[in-house]
């Protein structure tokens, strides 16, 4: 079992819509969660993070954990062209960052 | 404040040569972690400094070494380069090592092609 896993892709969602990102954690003792946006050809870029059960949200963007079932979500509210790009959920775990493959999604105008 | 720096951006090698990447983390960040992005394996943990230590390693071969110096200042090495090594290395730099909270926020990268 991967220590994260991500939902496969591609997700293709239609302008205006919400897209959900999912992703699984294997140790039980992590403690900290992350989602990183990655534009082809780009670095990854940090665009939330939650530490808590529960949701938390920033703008159009909503993270959700769920610490029990070892799961982390991203919703994207009203999706847009620009935020076509790799999600990369990333866990905290041990002392060491891991991060999953990454779902690429594409928001169709 | 100025981003994590890379350099080179870009690099191009031939087999059994070494080569020697740096990063400058973002003032104040005493954490600097190196990951290795392939498209078939993804974003791969190589090795983490804090205060000049190593303090994790990920699987890679001994050819993968680093060094932090005393201004947080990284540099990353592979010797004896082979066709495999070719991908995007990417630093990462963080206030604080380990714990709960090690949000990490990426430089540009170097993307390394051998031949």
């Amino acid at each position: 079992q991967k220590e994260v896993e991500q939902n496969s892709g591609p997700l293709s969602v239609p302008e205006g819509a919400i897209a959900s990102l999912n992703c699984t954690y294997s140790d039980r003792g992590s403690q900290s969660f992350f989602w990183y946006r990655q534009y082809s050809g780009k670095s990854p870029e940090l665009i939330m993070f939650i530490y808590s059960n529960g949701d938390k949200e920033d703008g159009r963007f909503t993270a959700q954990l769920n610490k029990a079932s070892q799961y982390v979500s991203l919703l994207i509210r009203d999706s847009q062209p620009s935020d076509s790009a790799t999600y990369l959920c990333a866990v905290i775990s041990g002392s060491r960052l891991t991060f999953g493959e990454g779902t690429q999604l594409t928001v169709n105008p | 404040k100025a981003g994590v720096t890379q350099t080179p951006r870009y690099l191009i090698k031939t087999r059994g040569q070494q080569v020697t990447l740096s990063c400058s983390p973002i003032s104040g960040h005493r954490s600097v972690s190196w990951y290795q992005q392939t498209p078939g394996q993804g974003l791969q943990f190589l090795f983490e400094y804090f205060s000049e230590t190593q303090r994790n390693k990920g699987n890679f071969p001994g050819r993968f070494s680093g060094r932090q110096f005393s201004n947080s200042r990284s540099e990353m090495n592979v010797s004896t380069l082979e066709l495999g090594d070719s991908a995007l290395y990417l630093c990462a730099s963080s206030f604080m090592t380990g714990g709960s909270y090690n949000e990490q926020f990426f430089g540009p990268g170097t993307r390394l092609t051998v031949l």
